[in-house]
């Protein structure tokens, strides 16, 4: 059972439009929650995170919102570039010395100019 | 050479051969890791190295067998691998420690096809 749940697999926005991206979770003990993105043949690179103890973490045009009461994450893009056209992987952690990350599937951007 | 590097970016094996895959970071971190990706699969945790012992194994097949000499330096042999095994194998470090993986860094990959 997936324990992180990206149900978007693709998700199309209009440039300068706001890119909306969900994922959601199962397991309460998960304390700690990142988002990544991935261009073809690259790897994940960091992009934001937020603590359980937060419910909005701001960066730049990048926001993180967590909802705890129902399990659920969203990260907004405002106003969506072309160049954030990528796969957006959301995953938890549930802290530990080593933090270990569990992924979702991955939702894909398209951001048309 | 900064970040996470991983060689060789594909591969392509039979069923009969062995190989390796090589992950090398000069970040400093003291925690490496291998994940699998699969298409329309979650990256999935296959092995955790903190100070260069493994400390957790999600399961992998034996035919997997990773090997971390040092700190720097974690490697993934491959042998009598099936054709469902050909994925992308990605490469991460992170500093460990507390509040999850953050600066959690990834390699670029390595394109795996078993034949």
């Amino acid at each position: 059972d997936q324990q992180v749940k990206q149900n978007s697999p693709s998700l199309s926005v209009q440039e300068g439009r706001i890119s909306i991206l969900n994922c959601d979770y199962t397991n309460s003990m998960f304390d700690y929650f990142l988002w990544y993105k991935k261009y073809p043949a690259e790897g994940p690179t960091f992009l934001i995170s937020i603590s359980s103890i937060k419910d909005k973490n701001e960066d730049g045009r990048f926001t993180v919102f967590l909802n705890k009461s129902a399990k659920h994450l969203s990260l907004h893009i405002v106003p969506s570039q072309p160049g954030d056209s990528a796969v957006y992987f959301c995953a938890a952690s549930d802290g530990g010395s080593q933090g270990n990350l569990i992924f979702g599937k991955g939702t894909k951007l398209s951001v048309k100019p | 050479e900064t970040g996470v590097t991983q060689t060789p970016r594909h591969l392509v094996m039979g069923m009969t051969n062995k190989k390796s895959l090589k992950c090398e970071q000069h970040l400093g971190h003291n925690a490496m890791y291998w994940y699998k990706q699969s298409a329309k699969k979650p990256l999935e945790l296959m092995f955790v190295y903190s100070l260069e012992e493994r400390v957790e194994n999600n399961s992998v097949p034996s035919r997997f067998s990773p090997e971390c000499p040092n700190s720097s330096h974690l490697f993934l042999h491959l042998h009598t691998l099936q054709p469902e095994d050909s994925a992308l194998y990605l490469c991460a470090s992170s500093q460990g420690g507390g509040q999850g993986a953050i600066g959690y860094t990834f390699g670029s990959g390595t394109r795996l096809t078993v034949v």
